[in-house]
C-alpha cells in the first residue's frame, strides 16, 4: 500500500501571498489531520477532516483553513503568509475519525516565507 | 488541555548502549504513539500503544494509563537510532510532547 503522500515537499514565497498544500492519505483512509512543526512552538494539531467535514480545529487564526475531497485527499491553504508561517506542515492519515487509531504520517512540505 | 512531558530533552550514548525514554501525561486518552522523526523531517511510526506493552525488534514499549505514562525502551542502540524521538497522546487529537533527541556516537 502507498504511504501518506504530501505536495509540493518544499516551498518559498513571501510575506502577505498565499500557499496550498495538498496531502494524500492512505488508500482507505478516510481522516486527514494537519500539523504544524516549528523549532519554538513544536508538533500543534491544525485540523481533522474526516468524510469530508472538518471534525476538529486547533488554536490557530482564520488565515489557515483546509477541506477534503471525495476521494479523501486534503488541502490546506494560508492566506497572507507571515514570516512565522515558516515551518515544516505535516498531514497524518487514519481509518477512524478523531485520530484515535494509529496515525500514519507523510513526509510533509517545508514552506519558507521571506 | 492534555499536557505531555517526555524526558529526557537530550540522549547521548556510546553504540551499543541500553536507553529508556519516557512519556508522562495529564489525562486519560485512547491514543498514544511514539514516533521516530528521521533527518528529512517524515515521522516514522514506531508504536501505537494506548496500553500494555508491545515489542518489534531492538525496540519496546509499555504504556500503564492508570499512571499516565509510557516508556520506549531502546535495546543494543546502534548509530542509525538517531534522531528526536515523540511521544503523542491524544482523545480527538494528538499532542505531542517536546522530543527527546537521542545521539548514539559509534
Amino acid at each position: 500500500k502507498a504511504g501518506v503522500t504530501q505536495t509540493p515537499r518544499y516551498l518559498i514565497k513571501t510575506r502577505g501571498q498565499q500557499v496550498t498544500l495538498s496531502c494524500s492519505p492512505i488508500s482507505g483512509h478516510r481522516s486527514v489531520s494537519w500539523y504544524q512543526q516549528t523549532p519554538g512552538q513544536g508538533l500543534q494539531f491544525l485540523f481533522e477532516y474526516f468524510s469530508e467535514t472538518q471534525r476538529n480545529k486547533g488554536n490557530f487564526p482564520g488565515r489557515f483553513s483546509g477541506r477534503q475531497f471525495s476521494n479523501s485527499r486534503s488541502e490546506m491553504n494560508v492566506s497572507t503568509l507571515e514570516l512565522g508561517d515558516s515551518a515544516l506542515y505535516l498531514c497524518a492519515s487514519g481509518s477512524l475519525a478523531g485520530g484515535t487509531d494509529t496515525q500514519y504520517f507523510g513526509p510533509g512540505t517545508r514552506l519558507t516565507v521571506l | 488541555g492534555i499536557q505531555v512531558e517526555q524526558s529526557p530533552p537530550d540522549l547521548i550514548l556510546q553504540e551499543g548502549a541500553n536507553s529508556t525514554l519516557r512519556c508522562n501525561f495529564s489525562d486519560s486518552v485512547n491514543n498514544l504513539q511514539w514516533f521516530h522523526q528521521n533527518p528529512w523531517g517524515q515521522l516514522i511510526n514506531l508504536f501505537y500503544i494506548p496500553s500494555g506493552t508491545k515489542q518489534n525488534g531492538r525496540l519496546s514499549a509499555t504504556t500503564v494509563a492508570t499512571e499516565r505514562y509510557s516508556l520506549l525502551y531502546i535495546s543494543s542502540s546502534q548509530t542509525t537510532d538517531s534522531g528526536v524521538y515523540f511521544c503523542a497522546v491524544g482523545a480527538q487529537k494528538l499532542v505531542f510532547g517536546q522530543g527527546t533527541r537521542l545521539t548514539i556516537n559509534p
